[in-house]
Formats: C-alpha cells, structure tokens, sequence
C-alpha cells in the first residue's frame, strides 16, 4: 500500500483558500487518491477522489501532478464549519484495505 | 437501509467483560472494514471483509479481538477481557468493493467503548 505523507495541522483564516499538499512516492498504476474529512464525533466523510490532473466539485478541488507522488487538496474560501481532520489516502482497489494515516488537522480561526 | 449503522453508540463496560460492537452496512455493499479511534488520534485498520470472508485480518491487536460477518450484511466486532486500552471509538465502514477500483467507504458514527 501506498504511504502517504500530510502536515500535522494547518491553521487558516474564514474566507481564505486552504491547500493540503499530501506525498505518496510509491503510488501505483491503477491506485486512486482519495480525500475524507472528519469532523469531531464522527466518522470520515469523502470529500473527492482522483486519478490525474485536476477534480473539482461543490466542495473542494483535487490537483495531481503528472508524476502523481504528490496531490494538492484545495478548500475555498473556508469556513469555521471546515475545522476538521482531513485524510489523504491512496489506493483503494480490490482486496486492499483503506490505510488512512494520521490526516491534518485543519483549524479555521473567525 | 439508507447509511451504515452502528449500536451501541455508547457502550461502557467493566474491565474483564467481553463486549459484541455491531455494525449493519449500506445494503448491497460487499466491503466492510472497522477502524478504531482513541481519543485525539488517527484511524488504525482492524479488519476487513469481502463477502463474508476477512481477506485482511492483519489489524486486529490480539486475539482477544475477532469479527465476523454474516450473510454478506451485518458483522459484529467481539473483544474478550477488555482492558483499559480497549477504550476509542470504533467505527464501521462499507463500500461496494468488487472490480469498482474507486470506492467510495461510507462510515457509520461508531461506537463509543469506555472500559471502567
């Protein structure tokens, strides 16, 4: 399994783009990156999944590089509502367990 | 049914009991995983099912934990003679595994474990 490398935390401000740059040098061929946002108290939700290049959807931004070892999630314009753990994880396919590692926690401060 | 769900959500337990944590997923998702969460700290891989058999067993601390799952449905988590440690939340997630190489995992709200 891929390992992924992500910060510890990061702090932000309301209304400022947040960037999570996460690492994954050993990435395979058919591995997929995949992103989970965890608020307190609950389990992780998926928040947007990739291949290559750019995904965008109503809530967040996926940019992966042509060599795919590193993924960029893009918050915009964050709110007090986007403190939460978010999880970098690689490799979702057949009979291969979801592996999330410790993930950044994201404080956004008013 | 409409998400994963998870009973108790609130379990507290005297050290030495055994404890069933159970987990019902999204009907017609073939793969299901339980995750544990202590306090503050990341997700740690448990195990998990494809079908009813458990290709990847290799999180389970000891053996005093085991799981199983039953008509490719409903799985319970059992631990034996909790310790103190045993104490997070556990949490059940379910995918539709297959050949769909994207997954997406849908997780339940867990199970909140405190061994006295």
């Amino acid at each position: 399994l891929a390992k992924t490398t992500q910060p510890i935390s990061m702090d932000s401000y309301e209304g400022q783009e947040v960037n999570i740059t996460c690492s994954h040098n050993n990435i395979a061929t058919n591995d997929y990156i995949t992103w989970y946002q965890q608020f307190p108290s609950q389990g992780p939700r998926f928040i947007i999944q990739g291949y290559k290049t750019k995904v965008t959807n109503e809530v967040a931004s996926l940019f992966i590089p042509a060599d795919r070892k590193s993924s960029t999630l893009s918050l915009p314009r964050v709110s007090l509502s986007d403190t939460a753990v978010y999880y970098c994880l690689v490799g979702v396919r057949l009979r291969r367990a979801l592996t999330f590692g410790s993930g950044t926690r994201l404080q956004v401060q008013p | 049914g409409a998400g994963v769900s998870q009973s108790p959500s609130n379990k507290v337990t005297e050290k030495g009991k055994d404890v069933e944590l159970r987990c019902d997923p999204i009907s017609g998702h073939t793969a299901l995983y339980w995750y544990r969460q202590r306090l503050g700290q990341g997700l740690e891989f448990l195990i998990y099912f494809q079908g009813n058999s458990a290709p990847d067993k290799s999180g389970l601390p000891s053996d005093r934990f085991s799981a199983e799952r039953t008509g490719e449905s409903v799985s319970t988590l059992t631990i034996q003679r909790t310790q103190q440690e045993d104490s997070a939340v556990y949490l059940c997630a379910s995918s539709l595994g297959g050949q769909v190489l994207n997954t997406e995992a849908f997780f339940g709200q867990g199970t909140r474990l405190t061994v006295v």
